[in-house]
């Protein structure tokens, strides 16, 4: 099966950044995204990385390093409504994409 | 406008009893699947299919039921056998992923809150 690690709860402020981190081992790789998930609701795709490196959108940005199996979400400037779980997922050589438990993200005033 | 349907938003049911969730998408989308999520866990795959007519367990498949007989429709039946049924279900699609024409990115509905009383 595969394994994929992130931390359950972060609490910051607003206007802060907060680093979601995210470890992986699976049987291949064809690249990791991040989504977003307000409670009750469905994710919305943020991010996808197959290449080594940052991919910036916005106030988020994603790293990728494949030989260390690790990537992190970063979200700049806080705001409330940035209250959410943030999954990480892997693709593998199956294809089935396989996600973690997700980081409950608290902003705070 | 685009997008995948999920229904009923919610749903109840007694213990013992069959429901089935319904998933159409109009995207076009080759690839669909059912996912479970639990509190505090991640989403957990249970069916999915590439294409019509044929479709293949995920993780946690026992207790469900699905058929793909038209590309647009997927829907799940949470059988009497499945012994902890109250979730929330997912049903996504996506293109069917390549690595190289596109990512597999998955496309969400807006999901089926179903309890069992």
């Amino acid at each position: 099966g595969q394994n994929i690690d992130q931390p359950t709860e972060m609490t910051a402020t607003e206007g802060a950044i907060v680093q979601i981190n995210c470890t992986y081992q699976t049987s291949g790789f064809n690249g990791l995204f991040w989504y977003q998930q307000h409670a009750g609701e469905a994710p919305t795709f943020l991010s996808y990385n197959v290449l080594d490196g940052l991919e910036e959108k916005g106030r988020f940005s994603s790293f990728l390093s494949r030989s260390k199996g690790y990537s992190y979400l970063l979200l700049k400037e806080l705001q409330m409504k940035d209250s959410a779980s943030y999954l990480c997922a892997v693709l593998p050589n199956d294809y089935k994409l396989s996600f973690g438990a997700g980081t409950t993200v608290t902003v705070r005033a | 406008d685009g997008g995948i349907t999920q229904s009923p938003k919610y749903l109840f049911r007694k213990e013992g009893q069959n429901v089935t969730l319904s998933c159409e998408q109009n995207l076009n989308h080759d690839a669909m699947y059912w996912y479970r999520q639990d509190p505090g866990q991640g989403l957990r795959l249970i069916y999915y299919s590439q294409i019509v007519n044929d479709f293949q367990k995920g993780d946690i498949a026992e207790g469900y039921s699905v058929s793909r007989e038209k590309k647009e429709s997927f829907p799940l039946t949470v059988t009497s056998a499945q012994k902890n049924p109250t979730a929330f279900y997912l049903c996504a699609s996506s293109l069917v992923a390549s690595g190289v024409t596109n990512t597999g990115e998955l496309f969400f509905g807006e999901g089926s809150r179903l309890t069992v009383l």
